[in-house]
C-alpha cells in the first residue's frame, strides 16, 4: 500500500530564510507523481509544486524547490526567501500511475514564519 | 467564482441527524472526489468517481454515501450523524491523467454534537 510520511509535525523559520520540508513515501510502483499543498489558514488546498517520478531533474517553481531522491523515496521541499506568507500547514501527496490512481497525503507539516 | 463550489461552508448539527454536503464544479472534470481532514491525520480519501457512472469507496467510506447526480454534482451524505464525524470536508476535481493537480474546494467545517 502507499503511504506518505511527514516527519515534522511542526517546523518554523526566520522570515528571509530558507527552511526545508521533510517527505518520505513508499510505493512498488515505478510510475507515479508527487505533490506538495499547501493550506494557509484560509483552509484552502493550493498546489505548490508537483515531480514526475521519471524526470530526473528536480521541479522549481519560484521560491519553492524539491530535493526528489527517487532510490531514497524521498521527496523534500525547500522554500527560500522565506515569506509571511508561506505560514501554513504543508502536504506532501504521492498518486501512482495505473492501478488505483488514488492521491494519498500525508499528515502535514505547520510552517511558522517569524518575523 | 470558484471552480469547485462546495456548500455549505460551515454546518452544525445533532447526532442522528442526515446531512448532504454538496460539491459542484465548472472546471469540466470527470473525476471527483471527498475527502476528510482531521488535525494531526492529513486528507483521507471518503470516495470517489470517474465518471457519472463510477463510484468507488476509499479509505474511509463506512458511514458516508455518495451521489455523482452530474458530471458537475458530487454530493456526500451521512446517513445518521455522530460526533466523530466532526471534521473538515473537501471536495476535489481532477483532469483524466494521474499527473494532473487536484483542484480543491474550500472546504465544508461539519460540527456534530
Amino acid at each position: 500500500a502507499q503511504t506518505v510520511t511527514q516527519s515534522q509535525p511542526e517546523m518554523s523559520v526566520q522570515e528571509a530564510e530558507t527552511v526545508t520540508l521533510s517527505c518520505t513515501y513508499d510505493t512498488s510502483e515505478s510510475d507515479y507523481y508527487l505533490f506538495w499543498y499547501k493550506q494557509p489558514p484560509s483552509r484552502q488546498m493550493i498546489l505548490v509544486i508537483r515531480q514526475e517520478a521519471y524526470k530526473q531533474q528536480n521541479a522549481t517553481e519560484n521560491r519553492f524547490s524539491v530535493n526528489f531522491q527517487k532510490a531514497a523515496k524521498s521527496f523534500s521541499l525547500k522554500i527560500s526567501d522565506s515569506q509571511l506568507g508561506d505560514a501554513a500547514m504543508y502536504f506532501c501527496a504521492h498518486i501512482t500511475q495505473g492501478g488505483s490512481e488514488k492521491l494519498v497525503f500525508g499528515k502535514g507539516t505547520k510552517l511558522t514564519v517569524n518575523p | 467564482d470558484a471552480d469547485v463550489t462546495q456548500t455549505p461552508r460551515n454546518r452544525i448539527t445533532k447526532t442522528g441527524k442526515r446531512i448532504m454536503l454538496e460539491c459542484s464544479q465548472t472546471k469540466g472534470h470527470d473525476r471527483m472526489y471527498w475527502y476528510r481532514q482531521d488535525p494531526g491525520l492529513g486528507l483521507r480519501l471518503i470516495y470517489y468517481s470517474f465518471d457519472v457512472k463510477d463510484i468507488n469507496k476509499g479509505e474511509i467510506s463506512d458511514g458516508y454515501s455518495v451521489s455523482r447526480q452530474a458530471q458537475a454534482k458530487f454530493s456526500l451524505s451521512l446517513e445518521s450523524a455522530i460526533p466523530n464525524q466532526t471534521a473538515l470536508y473537501f471536495c476535489a476535481t481532477s483532469g483524466p491523467y494521474s499527473n494532473q493537480p487536484q483542484h480543491f474546494g474550500d472546504g465544508t467545517r461539519l460540527s456534530i454534537l
